[in-house]
């Protein structure tokens, strides 16, 4: 069955460090993947886009890769900052169905 | 200016009752859709439309129905509320179907009692 997996639910890390966040998924083939922010009460902001044929992408302070052999995606956040703190969604294009498909986020706190 | 507005934003009711959530996009684009997001955060897309034309429907009980009268708006009625269907539920659009990225709505934050 297709699945995508983000790990763990949360993540708590130290204002500077680089934030870490992983998608994971199965039995997609998905010709892109997207990252989305999602702060509290609030609904997902898209952050960045990475194709297939696409190894990385760099958007001032975040960085994205794509390995569609082990098929996962990083998203990192470097010198991150407590305003950097929010859920994070990965989302698949599932190009079969016509839609993306989200995965359930990952919320990253960034403590001072 | 609002890109995606939905209303409204907060919707506490009794079950059995029957409610409409509201979505306008002032972007110009011409794919809408709703999606549910529970408790636990996930996500799921209920409904799609293109141009006033339903192209993805979700396994969602029918007492969920979308409707668009025109490619700017797309309402969402549910018949007999159940508490299950408490929830955030957000309206995104994108520019075409084929497009990648969508902007959503602020959310309806639904509570049935």
């Amino acid at each position: 069955s297709q699945k995508i997996e983000q790990n763990s639910e949360a993540l708590n890390i130290q204002e500077g460090k680089t934030a870490t966040l992983t998608c994971n998924y199965t039995n997609y083939s998905p010709a892109y993947l997207q990252w989305y922010r999602q702060d509290p009460g609030r609904g997902p902001v898209f952050l960045l886009l990475i194709r297939e044929n696409e190894k990385e992408k760099r958007k001032e302070r975040l960085k994205v890769t794509f390995d569609t052999t082990l098929k996962q995606s990083l998203f990192h956040i470097t010198a991150s900052q407590p305003a950097d703190s929010a859920t994070y969604l990965c989302a698949l294009d599932d190009t079969n169905a016509g839609k993306s498909t989200f995965g359930d986020g990952t919320t990253l706190t960034v403590k001072p | 200016d609002t890109a995606v507005s939905q209303t409204p934003k907060y919707l506490v009711t009794q079950m059995g009752n029957d409610k409409s959530i509201k979505c306008e996009q002032n972007l110009g684009h011409d794919t809408m859709y709703w999606y549910k997001q529970d408790s636990k955060k996930f996500l799921k897309i209920m409904f799609s439309y293109n141009n006033k034309e339903l192209i993805i429907n979700e396994t969602v009980p029918n007492r969920f129905s979308p409707k668009s009268p025109d490619k700017a708006h797309l309402n969402l009625h549910i018949n007999s509320l159940e508490l299950g269907d408490s929830a955030v539920y957000f309206c995104a659009s994108s520019q075409s179907r084929g497009a990648e990225t969508q902007y959503f709505g602020p959310g309806t934050r639904l509570l049935v009692l």
